[in-house]
């Protein structure tokens, strides 16, 4: 069963708008930790924002924040004033903690172009 | 201070070469993880290491596939043998300690004609 759903394979947002990418994770285990990241043409993934499933305030970084809902089991990125760097793949991923050192499950990623 | 670097950034290799990818870690970074990611696909775990040892080699799609980080800095990923179907971006990663956050490097993109 797939554990991140991100099922928007593609997005578009003017410059200056706000967007959200929609990302749904499905897991039994109670101490978890969701992430995203950034991953442009050149390939590099790059580590954008972090939300663990105990916080009680949803994460912010800078233009970057996670809508986590707990019980609906999402946790969407909403990037507010848009820039046209802004334009590459984002991946959703997921760690359970309770099960040992289990490793980063991702999902299929969105691709977002920022249009001028 | 300097990122996770990972060479060649590029390789294309011929049907039944083998092969060998290096990944440098964030320095002092305990833990350190490889990824493949196919074309259009999210990365997937192949294996991790905390310091020399390697802890989890699950996602090793066969044992063609083999890594290791002797001294418990740099790693080597090695795929011998290889097939068209290991086309791929090898993704690297490291984290200070089991359970913080991964920094990723840039990948090495590998063709197999």
């Amino acid at each position: 069963a797939q554990k991140i759903t991100q099922t928007q394979p593609g997005m578009f947002v003017q410059e200056k708008e706000a967007v959200t990418l929609d990302c749904t994770y499905d897991t039994s285990d109670p101490s978890y930790g969701l992430f995203w990241y950034k991953q442009p043409s050149s390939g590099e993934m790059i580590f954008l924002i972090y939300q663990g499933s105990y916080d009680q305030q949803n994460a912010t970084e800078g233009r970057y924040s996670l809508n986590f809902q707990k019980a609906r089991k999402s946790a969407n990125l909403v990037i507010s004033a848009s820039q046209l760097g802004d334009s590459a793949m984002y991946f959703c991923a997921m760690r359970e903690f309770d099960s040992g050192n289990t490793p980063l499950v991702f999902g299929k990623g969105t691709r977002l172009s920022v249009i001028a | 201070g300097a990122g996770v670097s990972q060479s060649p950034r590029y390789k294309v290799a011929k049907r039944g070469q083998d092969v060998a990818l290096r990944c440098d870690p964030i320095s002092g970074h305990v833990s350190l993880f490889w990824y493949q990611q196919a074309l259009g696909q999210g990365p997937e775990f192949l294996t991790y290491f905390q310091n020399e040892a390697q802890l989890d080699k699950s996602g090793l799609p066969s044992d063609r596939f083999f890594a290791e980080r002797p001294e418990g800095s740099v790693s080597t990923l090695k795929i011998q043998r290889t097939q068209q179907e290991d086309s791929a971006v090898y993704l690297c990663a490291s984290s200070l300690s089991d359970g913080e956050t991964q920094y990723f490097g840039p990948g090495t993109r590998l063709l197999v004609l």
